[in-house]
């Protein structure tokens, strides 16, 4: 069974705050790491997928790290608006038969903006 | 137009009972899932076809069956349903690049 943490599990700031989060995961064969935005009463949608150490994305105000050697994943969320409030979750992929495409979901950081 | 349609989003019933949960992907996509949001609130797969062949069936009890008609459509069936079946079950299609899924909305189990 796949430990993935994500840390910490909640986390309130003010609108215009900025911040981060953490995803940690076993590093053996890992093929990549996926950042999933999910907001209440809808269903997760992607914003990121890593492969590579050192990997950087940025999507707006959101950027992500992946560090492959150590297995964690940094999130950050630059001044923070009310409609970023979600659960993101990250979610490692490993490769070998059929771990291929098969994702183990952290449990979530929940983010709550308030204006 | 809704990507990933799962029918129904709410289903409740009572122990013993069977039932199927319906999706379906517009997006052209090779591969389903289904996922248990269990009660901590972690997504856990269940099962993964591609192009209408298993291709990962996790530690599920044999209540539980997939079953995809085409490579467009994966449903569920349960039978014999019991108290801890209750979750949210989500389906998801994914296309060319791995392990991005897109999501149905979820379908609320409650078993009574």
């Amino acid at each position: 069974i796949l430990n993935v943490e994500q840390s910490p599990q909640s986390l309130h700031v003010q609108e215009g705050d900025s911040t981060n989060f953490t995803c940690s995961f076993p590093s053996s064969n890992f093929y990549a790491l996926h950042w999933y935005r999910w907001e209440t009463a809808k269903s997760p949608e992607a914003l990121f997928v890593m492969t590579l150490n050192g990997d950087e994305k940025k999507k707006g105000r959101i950027s992500a790290t992946l560090n492959t050697k150590e297995g964690y994943s940094y999130l950050y969320i630059k001044g923070s608006q009310p409609e970023d409030s979600a659960t993101y979750l990250c979610a490692p992929s490993y490769a070998g038969g059929t771990s291929y495409g098969k994702l183990t979901f952290g449990q979530g950081t929940i983010l709550t903006v308030h204006p | 137009d809704t990507a990933v349609s799962q029918t129904p989003k709410y289903l409740v019933t009572q122990m013993g009972n069977d039932k199927s949960i319906k999706c379906e992907q517009n997006l052209g996509h090779d591969t389903m899932y289904w996922y248990k949001q269990d009660s901590k609130k972690f997504l856990k797969i269940m099962f993964s076809y591609n192009n209408k062949e298993l291709i990962i069936n996790e530690t599920v009890p044999n209540r539980f069956s997939p079953k995809s008609p085409d490579k467009a459509h994966l449903n569920l069936h349960i039978n014999s349903l019991e108290l801890g079946d209750s979750a949210v079950y989500f389906c998801a299609s994914s296309g060319r690049v791995a392990g991005e899924l897109f999501f149905g909305e979820g379908s609320r189990l409650t078993v009574l």
